[in-house]
Parts: structure tokens; sequence; C-alpha cells
């Protein structure tokens, strides 16, 4: 498609369960990107991917959360026992990311709204 | 890190009114960018311009690098245009990691 897309919209759980979200980047995007958007707060950076490596790791809450991205594209953000702490709107964006594109804009999906019961 | 600063927190607005939105930043940056979030919660890119002037419609940006802010304009509001307004610049050695305002809340009123 023409932009970030990323699946489920919803997603409803019971406290405890792990979850996969998913992201598709927009074609050619290199970089991609994981955020997170508790009720009522901005942005918070999870992890940031170049190709299908992750230089930046630092945003992770909790040796919980664990991200990985094959083929240079298509990126799942996991969540293993959740937690009610976890719901939020988890955004993904993606960007061309190579040293000659380094100020490109990042462009975001419509996000994965989580409820954890 | 740098710090990222919007003026003000909540606006109201009557349809019709005009508006400016402030986003100051602490350090020098490469590039900066304006977001919508509808009340629906989707992130919409507004403007990416690290210096300059752009206009798009309605709305319109200005970015003064060397004194650090940046201002979005909103003439003519309609109701459509309430939600949440970020700005977000990269973070300082790292041009990936955005990080954002805590944004202004604008309500356009029919």
């Amino acid at each position: 498609g023409a932009g970030v897309s990323q699946s489920p919209s919803n997603k409803v759980t019971e406290k405890g369960k792990d979850v996969e979200l998913r992201c598709d980047p927009i074609s050619g995007h290199t970089a991609l990107y994981w955020y997170r958007q508790s009720l009522g707060q901005g942005l918070e950076f999870l992890i940031y991917f170049q190709g299908n490596s992750a230089p930046d790791k630092s945003g992770l809450p909790s040796d919980r959360f664990s991200a990985e991205r094959t083929g240079g594209s298509v990126s799942t953000l996991t969540i293993q026992r959740t937690q009610q702490e976890d719901s939020a709107v988890y955004l993904c964006a993606s960007s061309h990311g190579t040293s000659l594109y380094s100020n490109q804009p990042q462009h975001f999906g419509d996000g994965t709204r989580l409820s954890i019961l | 890190g740098i710090q990222v600063e919007q003026s003000p927190p909540d606006l109201i607005l009557q349809e019709g009114a005009n508006s400016t939105l402030r986003c100051n930043f602490s350090d020098s940056v490469n590039n900066l960018q304006w977001f919508h979030q509808n009340p629906w919660g989707q992130l919409i890119n507004l403007f990416y311009i690290p210096s300059g002037t752009k206009q798009n419609g309605r709305l319109s940006a200005t970015t003064v690098a060397t004194e650090r802010y940046s201002l979005l304009y909103i003439s003519s509001s309609q109701t459509t245009d309430s939600g949440v307004y970020f700005c977000a610049v990269p973070n300082a050695g790292n041009n990936r990691k955005l990080i954002w305002g805590l944004g202004t809340s604008l309500a356009v009123n029919p």
C-alpha cells in the first residue's frame, strides 16, 4: 500500500497473555520505528530499525518487550506476559533511513490500540 | 538531551478564528516535523520544515532554526482541525529518534 500499515487496529487481551503487533512500512523505507502513546500522553520512543538491525533499543520499557524485522520490511513488536500498564496505542513509522537520507521525515501508521484487561 | 516545549497546552477557538501554535527546542536541529493527531488517534504529517516557511491550504509553518523555534499557523479554523498538534525534532546525535513535545490540544467549536 501507499502508507504504513499496522495490524491489528485494536487488540483486547487478558493480563498475562502475549501479544504480537505488526507493522508494514512504506515500500523502500529502510528505517522503521516503534512508538507508544499512553492515554493523554505524548509519544514515547521504543525502538528503531535500520534494515533488519536495531541499533537503538534504549526505549524498550522492560525485557517483556521485543521486536524484530525481517527482510528489511515487516516488523513485529511482541509483548510477553502483558500488564495493564502496557495498555496504549502502539504506533509504527518508517522513513528513508540511509546516511544519505538521514533527514527524511517519518511517516506514521494508524496505530494498534492495545487494551489489557 | 534536547527538550521540546509547545505552547499553549490547550486552545479553544470558534470556527473561523485564526491561531498560532509554538514549538521551542533547546538545541540546534536539522529537521522538525509538525503532526496533527485527530480525535480518532490518527497521526498525520503536516509539515517537514527544518527551516523557512511552508504553506498547505489553511495551514502554514515557519521554523527559525537559529532561534530554535517553529510556529504553526491555522487560519479560518474548522471543527475538523480539532485534535492535538505535536512538533517533533530528532534527538541530538541520532537523527532518527524523534523527541516530541507534549502537544497543543485544540478544540474548534462550531
